[in-house]
Order: C-alpha cells, then structure tokens, then sequence
C-alpha cells in the first residue's frame, strides 16, 4: 500500500488567499484525522472523519477553517482566508475502525507558509 | 480531559548505547493505549510501539521497547543499540477508552552522536 498520501508538500501563499489541503487515506481504514503542528502548539487534532462523516470538529481553529470528506478515498482541508498565524505543517492520519487495531498512520504532511 | 508530558526536550546519546525517553499521562478512562511516533528530519510521523493499558507486559519491538508503570502513569521508551538513524523527534501519545482522538506530548528531540 501506498500509504497515506498528501498534497501538496509545501505551500506558499499570501495573507487572504485561500488554500486546500488534500489527503487520500490508505484504502479500507475507516478514520481519517487531520493535524496541525506548530513550535508552540505541538500537534493538535483538528477534525476526524467516521465513514466520511464528521464526528468531532472541536479542534477547528475558527470557521475559516472547513474540512470534507467526499468519499472514502479523498479529503480536503480549506482556510479561507489563510492568516500568517496558520502557518504549520499538517498532517493528514488514518486507521481501521477495528478497536483493536486502531494505530493511526500518518501521511507526509503539508508545510504551509502564509506570507 | 487527557494530558500527556515529555520532560525532556532534548537529549542525546552516543551511537550503540542506551536510552530512555521519559512520559507521563493522565487519563479518566480505565481502558487505553500508548503510543510512541518517531518524527525524522522528514517530518513523517512513524510509530515505533505501542502498548494497551490491560496488559501487563511490556510491549517490545526489536532494539525499541516500554516501561510500561500503569499505577504511576508512566510510558517510557527505551532504545538499545542506537543508531545514526535514530535521531529524531520522539512524541508520546494516548488514546483514551472509545475516544479515537490522540493526544500527544511535547516531543523530546533525540539525537544520536558518531
């Protein structure tokens, strides 16, 4: 398996610009989660996805901030409008809903700069 | 509410020696799992090991293994026989009863010496 793929790798825009994020989960898991990882915050969850459906959004800075989840295989993350403050990297995750086999696998992450 | 803390910021070590990466939680839930990820320069998250609360032993993977004090909420991680490779950001992370949501320490940077 390819393993967690996102895109792109890096991201440079300006203050006010929008900017999506894309993740493709390794087939057949069931959860998706996405991260933020800054100096000062560390890693902090976001958003996870069940089946394609949202189930916890508490981790969402502000409402500039919306995730989807179209179909199992495909997720985005928009800032709109981006802020020099969201500047990190973001991780994309997944994991089969299987209990007992609930390791999340990371993707490569997406560093973003907002100029 | 979950926490998770990594003493240690940094620490170092000389290449074929041995070391310990310190971690302490806190958690309501009776049932949960531990979790270590490695963090390269790369930047990919990688997990090392894992361990499940209800069990008692600890939980090895080659040169990496656990100490796992349940009573003292503590999760260390132990690697023998370092390796250049091994330098890395080590992040300590629970997973709470049903509760699919990881929470992760500060990280403690290792780096490993020729």
């Amino acid at each position: 398996d390819a393993g967690v793929i996102q895109s792109p790798r890096h991201e440079v825009t300006e203050m006010g610009q929008e900017v999506t994020l894309r993740c493709k989960p390794i087939s057949g898991h069931d959860y998706l989660f996405w991260y933020r990882q800054t100096m000062m915050r560390g890693l902090e969850l976001l958003i996870y996805f069940n089946n394609n459906v949202p189930i916890d959004d508490s981790g969402m800075p502000e409402d500039r901030f919306s995730a989807k989840m179209p179909n199992a295989s495909f997720s985005t993350l928009k800032i709109q409008p981006s802020e020099p403050r969201d500047s990190a990297v973001y991780f994309c995750a997944s994991s089969l809903g299987d209990y007992l086999l609930e390791t999340q696998y990371f993707g490569p992450g997406t560093r973003l700069l907002v100029l | 509410a979950q926490t998770v803390t990594q003493s240690q910021p940094e620490m170092s070590v000389q290449e074929a020696e041995t070391v310990t990466l310190s971690c302490t939680y806190d958690t309501s839930e009776n049932n949960y799992y531990l979790f270590w990820y490695k963090q390269p320069p790369s930047r990919q998250m990688i997990l090392v090991i894992r361990q499940e609360a209800y069990k008692q032993q600890n939980a090895t993977e080659n040169r990496f293994s656990v100490n796992f004090q349940k009573a003292a909420k503590s999760f260390s991680l132990k690697i023998s026989d370092s390796q250049l490779g091994d330098t890395a950001m080590y992040f300590c992370a629970l997973r709470g009863g049903s509760n699919y949501k990881l929470t992760f320490g500060k990280g403690t940077l290792l780096t490993v010496n020729p």
